[in-house]
């Protein structure tokens, strides 16, 4: 297996900009989450899906973020319209079963808005 | 105060030193995870622990839950050790949602 997808691995985009990332998870796993990472806050958890379905967005910080999973291959993080304070390195991760079983991660997007 | 701390914040050891880091969190927790991010960014899940102690080559992981504290030790550190560790818990209560420590930065000099 080619392990979790991201795309793309840099993304550079003015503040005002609609950003997406995308994400295809690991064939067969039910779970898929979306994760940031900035140098202040470390590693934090936005949102999660189990079979397509968003279980818990307590993590997204605002409006203008938003995810989706339309179908089991495939998921986008969305954020619209951006700001400088996004600039982060986004992580999509996906497992099997249950939250807390191993997560396989992908490569990660980092994004820079000027 | 963070509900999972990490220490030490940064560590440099000789190729072969016993490393230990330290995981302390002050809620309760269903299990606790720790993740390895190499210098080039990638992040890689070595254990979840719920109780005990796991050992995956070199590796160990513990977890006392009574005490709410995590080590995870290296034994025989090389430098392709050097990675940040990055210990996770999974609240028992709220969302259950993954909290995070802010990682411990490990060199290993040869």
């Amino acid at each position: 297996d080619a392990g979790v997808i991201q795309s793309p691995r840099h993304e550079v985009t003015e503040m005002g900009q609609e950003v997406t990332l995308r994400c295809k998870p690991i064939s067969g796993h039910d779970y898929l989450f979306w994760y940031r990472q900035t140098m202040m806050r470390g590693l934090e958890l936005l949102i999660y899906f189990n079979n397509n379905v968003p279980i818990d967005d307590s993590g997204m910080p605002e409006d203008r973020f938003s995810a989706k999973m339309p179908n089991a291959s495939f998921s986008t993080l969305k954020i619209q319209p951006s700001e400088p304070r996004d600039s982060a390195v986004y992580f999509c991760a996906s497992s099997l079963a249950s939250l807390f079983n191993e997560q396989y991660f992908g490569p990660g997007t980092r994004l820079t808005v000027t | 105060k963070n509900e999972v701390e990490q220490s030490p914040q940064n560590l440099t050891a000789q190729e072969g030193e016993f490393i230990t880091i330290n995981c302390s969190y002050s809620v309760g927790i269903s299990a606790l995870h720790w993740l390895q991010q190499h210098p080039g960014g990638g992040i890689v899940s070595l254990f979840m622990l719920s109780s005990g102690k796991k050992k995956h080559g070199r590796l160990i992981a513990t977890i006392n839950i009574q005490e709410k504290h995590s080590s995870l030790h290296i034994t025989a550190s090389h430098p392709r050790d050097s990675a940040v560790y990055i210990c996770a818990v999974r609240l028992i209560q709220g969302a259950q949602k993954l909290v995070f420590g802010q990682g411990t930065r490990l060199t290993i000099n040869p």
